[in-house]
């Protein structure tokens, strides 16, 4: 098993570009989320999906949109990037009705 | 919705001595607490949970307890070692809502000195 793989791992765009954070997991993990890690902030959700066609919004939402066709993948959309953006982004799963969280290696993003 | 607090922000301890880190929550309905910790460039990785039914867990060197009244738990770790340098993060997870969400106090820097 990979386990929980984010690409890419690093990530420079500019203002007002857009891209796709890419995550997937192979344990068929019903339960999938992106945080977002800021420096004395913690970790803080963004987006969550219990299953496929379920997705719903976490703490900072705003500027990023989530879909989930598939139980394996969890994109990250990042639509007009602000420089407020960046930021190192992980992606985690889990099965539902358990509580550990897996974790990616992360993707650091720069908007410039 | 939860609220985690984390203190202190920065802990520096000698090789051998505990290290104690604390966090708080607000939403009594939380039931499950995870420990995560965080090496320079890698992913968070669980090292000890507690749920709401238990007081405290041991694991060797660490330890986790819970007092529900207050809200708040803590993590321990004994005769401390190098290796244990890193970001620690506590998180509270709430059943209320779609699926159970952690939510993440702000980190602890732990520095041990040799």
């Amino acid at each position: 098993n990979a386990g929980v793989t984010q690409t890419p791992k690093f990530q420079v765009l500019k203002t007002g570009q857009s891209m796709t954070l890419q995550c997937a997991q192979d344990m068929n993990h019903e339960y999938m989320s992106w945080y977002r890690q800021d420096p004395g902030m913690g970790l803080r959700l963004i987006h969550y999906s219990v299953g496929a066609g379920i997705t719903d919004q976490g703490e900072v939402p705003n500027g990023y949109n989530v879909s989930r066709s598939t139980t394996e993948d969890f994109p990250l959309r990042l639509l007009s990037a602000a420089p407020s953006q960046t930021s190192v982004y992980f992606c985690a799963s889990r099965l539902l009705g358990t509580d550990e969280a897996f974790f990616g290696q992360g993707t650091r993003l720069t908007v410039v | 919705g939860e609220n985690v607090e984390q203190h202190p922000s920065t802990l520096s301890v000698q090789e051998g001595d505990s290290a104690v880190i604390k966090c708080t929550y607000s939403d009594s309905a939380s039931n499950y607490f995870p420990w995560y910790k965080q090496e320079l460039g890698k992913r968070p990785q669980l090292i000890i949970d507690i749920r709401s039914n238990v007081g405290e867990k041991k694991d060797q060197r660490i330890a986790v307890t819970l007092n529900k009244t207050a809200k708040h738990f803590s993590l321990h770790i004994t005769e401390t070692q190098p290796e244990d340098s890193a970001v620690y993060f506590c998180a509270a997870s709430s059943p209320r809502g779609y699926g159970n969400k952690l939510v993440f106090g702000a980190g602890t820097i732990l520095r041990v000195k040799s």
